[in-house]
Formats: C-alpha cells, structure tokens, sequence
C-alpha cells in the first residue's frame, strides 16, 4: 500500500531557530500534500495545501510567511517552521494523494515539535 | 469555511456498552472519511463512505453515511478496551478537494 514518510518524528529546538520537517511518498507520487497541525486531545486542522510545482494554498490564520511548504518534487513536500516559538509547539502530520481522482490520503507518522 | 461537527468529543464507558459518534455539517459531502488515531502516530483510515444512505460494517463498527450526504455516524457494539482511541471524521467537499477534520472522539473504554 502507498506509504508515507515523515522525519523527523520528534525535534527539539531553541526559541528563534528554524526547523524543517520533510514528507516523502515512498512508492507513489504524491500530486498533493497537505499539512496539518494538531495539538493535545484535539484534532487535526488543515494548514495548507502544497501541488507539486506551484505554491502552496494556506488556509485563513496560517503565517505562509512562518510556515515555509515546498513541494519540489512528485515525492517530497518540506515544511519549514521560521523563528519558532514556544506556541509553536505541536504536532504536526503531513497527508499525500496520489494523482487521479481516488479517495487515498496517505498519513506520515507525524513529527513532535517542541520549542524551549 | 466548511465546519464538521463531531460529537461527543469526549466519551468513558465501560466495557461491553454500545456507543455511537456522530459528525454533522451545513454543507455536502463528495465522501466522508472515519479514521481512529494513536497518541503520537498519524491518523489511520477506517472507512470511506460515498454513496447517501450507504452503511458500512467493520466487525463491531458499523458507518452510516445520511442520504443527504451531510451527515455520518458511528456505532460501536460491545466496545472493548482495545477500541480506546482518537476517532475522526473527516470530509471531503468537492472532488479531489482538501480532507477537512472533525473535533473528534475521544473514547475510553475501561474493562
């Protein structure tokens, strides 16, 4: 089945730093990924869109200029989050689909941010 | 904004009861999606749901999507502590379109 990549798992940064997470499909190519971001006992919400090729679509609220999305690649989506804060904190999880209409979102394992 | 309401968002029952989740919106769905995540792990699918008025059964999960494709539920027979879990819906609202989550469900089920 489609597999999803998603490094790190867990990382811990100083206030200011910036931290990239990356979201790789490893056996199909992934025409579209989304990222989302989810704290403690809640759910997931939706932070951007990124097609492979053109710039992302981030949804009302998100700061595209703090959460950097690159997707260069039919495989590979990048988030980066700039000048993090401790309120960044979080989990975040990348999803992918597939070209071709299809009802398969491929979830990553998810990556623990944690800001000190 | 699309908004898909989940309830109850938090749910303690004992082993053995019956339970159902539901997840409700103003707007239509092309398909609906449930998936039960794991502390700490991405979300896994459950079931997709396309068709209104369609039922699906995984063992003791059963999913109902409303004929007007705006509403979803799951049930849960003689829930087990191993069905402890973060359960979400999530819809998609136009063909190929972005999954949109529920609050979500979390269930314990104390033995």
């Amino acid at each position: 089945g489609a597999v999803v990549s998603q490094h790190p798992s867990w990382v811990i940064c100083k206030s200011g730093t910036s931290v990239k997470i990356e979201c790789r499909s490893l056996d199909f190519q992934a025409t579209t990924m989304f990222w989302y971001r989810q704290f403690p006992k809640q759910s997931l919400m939706l932070m951007a869109t990124s097609n492979e090729g053109s710039k992302a679509t981030y949804e009302q609220g998100v700061e595209k200029d703090k959460f950097l999305i690159n997707h260069a690649s039919l495989t590979l989506s990048t988030l980066t989050v700039t000048s993090a804060h401790p309120e960044d904190s979080s989990f975040y999880i990348c999803s992918a689909r597939g070209g071709g209409w299809g009802y398969g979102y491929t979830f990553g394992s998810g990556t623990r941010l944690t800001v000190v | 904004t699309q908004l898909l309401e989940q309830s109850p968002q938090f749910l303690s029952i004992q082993e053995g009861e019956n339970l159902t989740v539901y997840c409700n919106s103003s707007s239509v769905f092309s398909s609906l999606q449930w998936y039960r995540q794991e502390p700490g792990e991405g979300p896994v699918l459950l079931v997709t749901v396309v068709t209104g008025g369609e039922v699906k059964k995984l063992k003791r999960l059963t999913f109902q999507f409303g004929d007007a494709r705006k509403d979803s539920s799951l049930h849960i027979t003689a829930a087990q502590p191993g069905d402890t879990g973060l359960y979400l819906c999530a819809g998609i609202y136009n063909q190929g379109g972005k999954l949109i989550f529920g609050q979500g469900t979390e269930l314990s089920v104390k033995p």
